[in-house]
Formats: C-alpha cells, structure tokens, sequence
C-alpha cells in the first residue's frame, strides 16, 4: 500500500514550452500532497505544499506563476512548469501524506526528471 | 536543510555495523524521519519518531532525543545494496511540511 506514482519519469522540453508532471496517489487518498525539486547533489527542497481543493502553498522564492499546482482530486496532484528554461532543469519529485497506524508519513514518487534545452 | 547538519559521506564495510548522526535545529517539531535514496531516484521511507527512543525495524534502527536535537539511524550487517544516501527529515509542529538535510552519502565495501 502508499503507492505514489509520476508521470512521465523523464521529459525533454525546449526552452519556452510548458511541461505538465502528474502525481497520483495509486491506493489511498491524499488531502496533501507535496512537490520538491532536487538539483544534482544537493537535498529535497520543498518547493510548495498542494491541498486537495485549495490553492497550493508556496515556499518563498517558488514563481506561483511559473511553477502552476493544481489538486483536483483526492488522489492527483498536478505541476506544471511553464515557460521552461534551462535552468528548470532538476528532478522533480512529489510525495503524498498518508496515515498509518496513528502516525503520518509522506511517501514519494519515483521522480520526473526535467531537462530543458 | 540548514538547520539539520549529518555527515556528508561514510564509508563501512560489508556485514559490519554503521551508525549515521544527525542534529537539527527547530522552533517546532512534530517528528524526525529517515529515508534512503539511490542514485537517480526518489526517496524511500524508513523510519519516523515523534518520542526520544529507539525505534527498530529489522535491521534499521533509529534513535531520537528531542532535548539534544539528535537523532542517528543505525544500519546493521551492512548489504552492498545498501550503498545509498540517507536522508535525516524533520517536520516542525503544526505543519506536515519536511525540511531535509543534505543527506549522507554510505558507500558499503566488501
């Protein structure tokens, strides 16, 4: 069980263009999902918090217009990067909280990895 | 991660036991979290730990002391497999949201 799922695993865009990257939770719901982007060697950084119904929560220095959230459904959460450049290039990752045994825990997505030429 | 310091690499050798320290800085906390991350991919969820303690899962362990800010994650009879980076997480009180370390990078030798 909280299985989390990303679509597509990898996509090459040119610089201008919009990419849209799909996160589903597979075998729960999910009210919160999570969005995190990872450039080479470095951590997960939160990027913004996407609520079920609600406007996503960005975190501070994250474009709320270049970097679009939507969450239409208890178990899909969508981002898209809109006029990709270069530098947008990163892994992009999302994770889904769920509730086992009392506690919360966040599980990932395989990951999108971006490149922009 | 600024608030969350951990070793950048470790290396241990296979079959042995290995112990990966982590401290973090927090105004609120509302749970400590490990993950394991290969190469190339997403996280995977290891552990998690809300009270000070020892929490063990097989050969996973993991330990918390909210009062130092500490936590290690011990992995015994080291696999090759488990060459990987671990990530220390936290999550501050009220929110649902993780701040991640940097993350150690475990390299396993036979």
């Amino acid at each position: 069980g909280a299985v989390v799922s990303q679509h597509p695993s990898w996509v090459i865009c040119k610089s201008g263009t919009s990419v849209k990257i799909e996160c589903r939770s597979l075998d729960f719901q999910a009210t919160t999902m999570f969005w995190y982007r990872q450039f080479p060697k470095q951590s997960l950084m939160l990027m913004a918090t996407s609520n079920e119904g609600s406007k996503a929560t960005y975190e501070q220095g994250v474009e709320k217009d270049k970097f679009l959230i939507n969450h239409a459904s208890l178990t899909l959460s969508t981002l898209t990067v809109t006029s990709a450049h270069p530098e947008d290039s990163s892994f992009y990752i999302c994770s889904a909280r769920a509730v086992r045994g009392g506690a919360y825990e966040q599980y990932f997505g395989p990951g999108t990895r971006l490149t922009v030429t | 991660g600024q608030n969350i310091d951990q070793p950048t690499e470790m290396t241990a050798t296979e079959g042995a036991i290995v112990q990966i320290n982590c401290t973090y800085q927090t105004s609120g906390f509302n749970g400590l979290f490990w993950y394991q991350q290969h190469a190339g991919e997403a996280p995977t969820f290891l552990s998690y730990n809300v009270l000070d303690g020892l929490e063990e899962k097989g050969r996973f362990s993991s330990f918390l002391s909210r009062s130092k800010g500490y936590s290690y994650l011990l992995l015994k009879e080291l696999q090759m497999k488990d060459s990987a980076s671990y990530l220390c997480a936290h999550s501050g009180a009220g929110s649902y949201q993780l701040t991640f370390g940097k993350g150690t990078k475990l390299s396993v030798i036979p």
